[in-house]
């Protein structure tokens, strides 16, 4: 299998529960990421990890708690979600991080589709 | 705040003419910009880019035009064929690990 993907495709949890949302890559990217996408806004970056550590983490809640084992995989565990949480949960991977002037395209998979009841 | 913004949630156009997709941006700083496309039940696919020290980039029937000064992209398809059907996503960086995404317009080609 090739490029970015996301398992499972639909999840529906109760608020009390606990799930994670898998991401797997084969494109040999050292960078991952997690979007959330709600209704009618923009894609909302999460998370950035790069070679496996954690360098971005824009002011999300704790109830979503990333974890990247290897370059390869990257999960989002979720616990105690609110019914606002439902939206698109993408993954993303870049060949690396940004700088020095270069920016890496990032490629996406097809995202998790989340409703929190 | 929202530093990039898609202004037509939708736009249709018949098969075979120029479909243009218009991107507005605040931040100066950004200098790298990417058209992404989507269809539905899928992820986002990268489309094309450009760096803000070009103003134009091509690739086949696809084109993209930045407007520096007015702080405007815009993505041009000719000829616009049923299958261009999709989700044009914009984002913006400057040269960080950020991408800032706009909303999305939603493209319908009419056979």
């Amino acid at each position: 299998e090739t490029g970015v993907t996301q398992t499972p495709r639909h999840l529906v949890m109760g608020m009390t529960n606990k799930k994670s949302l898998k991401c797997e890559q084969h494109l040999g990217h050292n960078a991952m990421y997690w979007y959330k996408q709600s209704a009618k806004k923009p894609l909302e970056l999460m998370f950035v990890y790069s070679l496996e550590e954690r360098v971005e983490n824009n002011s999300v809640p704790s109830r979503f708690s990333p974890e990247c084992p290897n370059s390869s995989h990257l999960f989002l565990h979720l616990h105690t979600l609110q019914p606002e949480d439902s939206a698109l949960y993408l993954c993303a991977s870049s060949r690396g991080l940004a700088g020095g002037g270069r920016t890496d395209t990032q490629y996406f998979g097809p995202g998790t589709r989340l409703t929190v009841l | 705040d929202q530093q990039v913004k898609q202004n037509s949630p939708s736009l249709s156009v018949q098969e075979g003419r120029i479909s243009i997709l218009n991107c507005d941006y605040t931040n100066s700083m950004f200098d790298y910009f990417l058209w992404y496309k989507k269809y539905p039940a899928e992820g986002p696919t990268f489309l094309i880019s450009i760096s803000s020290i070009k103003d134009k980039n091509e690739d086949g029937r696809f084109t993209v035009f930045l407007n520096k000064s007015a702080k405007h992209l815009s993505l041009h398809i000719v000829p616009s064929q049923p299958g261009d059907s999709a989700v044009y996503f914009c984002a913006a960086s400057n040269t960080g690990n950020q991408f800032y995404f706009g909303t999305g317009t939603s493209l319908t080609v009419i056979p």
